[in-house]
């Protein structure tokens, strides 16, 4: 069975603040796919990003930046300088041999100005 | 950039009323899904649908629910009997290929039901 951990349930930090979100993971698949999903208040699921299990490499892209460790099943997002509107609910989610995504039960990120 | 599309937006229902969520996958993709929300919850997996075939299903899928693809464009999500545990916001999502590639979602049918 997959399942996807996030411990934190709420975040809030001041504007310009980075803040990490964290994601543990449990699978038995030897491929497997971690995606983050952004949750704005409007409601919509918003793809953030994809990682395969057999690329490592981290990355960074504008001010965001993914830090995947296989060794503690970890796949975690953090935000640099942080806007308002980063403000959502960030979903962890894992994708193995079948054809379903399970996802974590999301954190919400509040960014105060 | 091609999307996801759903319809309605919200839909408001009696309980024992039937209710078809509608959506429109983007338009090279081959597999399908809906996903549910329970408010302030996880999303959670439903169906799986490739080939005019369900490819997987989750428990909560049970005989009350149903999909289809009625012509080349649509993916219906039939409840047939709602309860009031069915209120729920219902993602419809679409891939490329099957489920380890990137999902991409809809704006969501906000379903209530009374």
């Amino acid at each position: 069975a997959q399942k996807v951990t996030q411990a934190q349930t709420e975040i809030s930090v001041v504007e310009k603040e980075d803040v990490t979100l964290d994601c543990v993971y449990e699978t038995r698949d030897t491929t497997y796919y971690l995606f983050w999903y952004k949750q704005p208040p409007s409601g919509e699921l918003v793809f953030l990003i994809r990682r395969n299990s057999f690329d490592e490499q981290n990355e960074i892209s504008g001010r965001y930046s993914w830090n995947f460790q296989k060794s503690t099943s970890s796949f975690n997002f953090t935000i640099t300088a942080s806007q308002v509107v980063d403000s959502a609910v960030y979903f962890c989610a894992l994708g193995g041999s079948n054809y379903k995504l399970t996802f974590g039960k999301g954190t919400l990120l509040t960014v105060n100005p | 950039e091609p999307e996801v599309t759903q319809t309605p937006s919200h839909q408001v229902t009696q309980m024992g009323q039937e209710v078809i969520l509608r959506c429109v996958p983007i338009s090279n993709h081959l597999y399908f899904y809906w996903y549910r929300q329970i408010l302030g919850q996880k999303v959670e997996f439903l169906v799986s649908f490739y080939n005019n075939e369900i490819s997987e299903k989750s428990e909560i899928f049970d005989d009350q629910f149903s999909v289809e693809r009625p012509d080349g464009s649509n993916f219906t999500l039939k409840i047939r009997s709602t309860k009031l545990e069915d209120s729920a916001m219902y993602f419809c999502a679409s891939s490329e290929w099957e489920g380890k590639e990137t999902q991409y979602f809809g704006p969501g049918t906000r379903l209530l039901v009374l």
